[in-house]
């Protein structure tokens, strides 16, 4: 079962532009973490948010969670080509003991 | 350097045949995780263990089995059941908690030819 589903599936943008991804889920979480995925590589873990926290950021990537829309946004600001990626958000349900990935926003940086 | 791997990165299976995905890790998780990706979408879970000796199925568990016989490995078969399993396998693990921060492996690639 997906819990999380992205928006939009993909985006293209001109490098320094911002780029902007969202999440919706459907169940009460824990968290709510963001990862990048290279073509055909693991996925690394880019951010964590609590469900009490509303906004967070690291470096170029600001997220934000709104628990009454189930919701969550990643902004990727001043991008570059090295940004290119796969982007998924995944859900901890409170008591689940495992991770939901969403279906991902395939993001292109173009030069 | 701690870290997951898995191998093979390529895998050819024959109709028929069962497989085999190593996955071990040294940075002492107590949880492990199988999951598949398809071409351009999401991941969706195998089979979990959050102990040694322990295991449950995941979202898409049928045609594939696991073990969970010592902390650092769980290997993944995917048997003959299992009548699509042309995919991405990836490997995860994390230290039970509250905050499961995932750490995965750099994936293997299954084709049925």
């Amino acid at each position: 079962s997906q819990q999380g589903e992205e928006d939009p599936q993909a985006l293209s943008i001109q490098e320094g532009e911002n780029a902007t991804m969202n999440c919706s889920y459907k169940t009460s979480i824990n968290n709510l973490q963001w990862y990048r995925q290279n073509s055909g590589r693991g996925l690394v873990h880019l951010i964590l948010i609590r469900s009490n926290e509303r906004e967070k950021h690291s470096g170029r990537l600001r997220v934000t969670l709104d628990t009454s829309k189930k919701s969550s946004s990643l902004l990727i600001t001043a991008s570059r080509a090295a940004d290119t990626a796969s982007y998924f958000c995944a859900t901890d349900a409170w008591g689940a003991q495992k991770l939901v990935f969403g279906q991902g926003t395939r993001l292109t940086i173009n030069p | 350097d701690g870290g997951i791997t898995q191998s093979p990165k390529y895998l050819f299976r024959k109709e028929g045949q069962n497989v085999t995905l190593s996955c071990e890790q040294n940075l002492n998780h107590d949880a492990m995780y199988w999951y598949r990706q398809d071409p351009g979408q999401g991941l969706r879970l195998i089979y979990y263990s959050q102990i040694v000796n322990d295991f449950q199925k995941g979202d898409i568990a049928e045609g594939y089995s696991v073990s969970r016989e010592k902390k650092e490995s769980f290997p993944l078969t995917v048997t003959s059941a299992q009548k699509n399993p042309t995919a991405f396998y990836l490997c995860a693990s994390t230290v039970s908690g509250v905050e499961n921060t995932i750490y995965f492996g750099e994936g293997s690639w299954l084709t049925v030819v």
